[in-house]
């Protein structure tokens, strides 16, 4: 079945250092792709989605971009801040509307 | 606009006690979902509605009633809720429920639920 997979956290970083926080997936065909993020006592909020192979997501600053090859969907960003600090969820979309998503990646940033 | 609004946002009920959680969408989303979310965890898929009917059950337990009496509006109905049921219970909803497509689902804040 399909699968999302996201590096273990928690991740902390300084303000505006560099930010990867790296997802891989298993699925036939073509899934679409999506990072979700989701602040502390809220729900979850879309931050970018990409639906086909070498399509670029990009949002407030985030960057993603959907490599078949590798069956990857890394989200970056070249300067974070303390407002960034949440939970970011990759999840993968496939027919069925299912989504399936990652173990979540708790991310702090520290000013 | 990709609003999508629940209330309430913080219930604290009794194990004998009846509730119900509330979504509301006004984007023309034919698709209504309900998720539960535990903490530290992601959201776990309870039910689907497309265009007002139920499509997916995730083998819930039938303490868990769903209604969507219209295309804007989907509830949850608890009844005999048990601790272990605290959670957030997310709403989401996406445009168009068609076979073999699959669109962006877009979610509410939450309602917190805490079962004593």
């Amino acid at each position: 079945g399909n699968s999302v997979t996201q590096m273990e956290g928690p991740v902390t970083l300084s303000e505006e250092a560099f930010l990867t926080i790296n997802c891989t997936y298993t699925a036939t065909g073509y899934p679409s792709l999506f990072w979700y993020v989701q602040y502390p006592g809220e729900g979850l909020q879309l931050l970018l989605k990409a639906t086909k192979a070498d399509d670029k997501g990009s949002n407030k600053g985030f960057e993603a971009t959907y490599r078949k090859e590798t069956t990857s969907f890394h989200l970056e960003k070249g300067s974070v801040q303390v407002s960034d600090s949440a939970v970011y969820f990759c999840a993968l979309i496939q027919g069925a509307q299912k989504l399936v998503f990652g173990q979540g990646t708790r991310l702090t940033i520290n000013p | 606009d990709t609003e999508v609004t629940q209330t309430p946002k913080h219930l604290v009920m009794g194990m004998t006690n009846k509730k119900s959680l509330k979504c509301e969408q006004h984007m023309g989303h034919r698709a209504m979902y309900w998720y539960k979310q535990k903490a530290k965890k992601p959201p776990e898929l309870m039910f689907v509605y497309s265009y007002e009917k139920l499509s997916i059950n995730e083998s819930v337990p039938s303490r868990f009633s769903p209604e969507c009496p219209n295309s804007s509006l989907l509830n949850l109905h608890l009844h005999a809720l048990q601790p272990e049921d605290s959670a957030l219970y997310l709403c989401a909803s996406s445009q168009t429920p068609l076979a073999g497509r699959a669109d962006t689902q877009y979610f509410g804040p939450g309602t917190r639920l805490t079962v004593l």
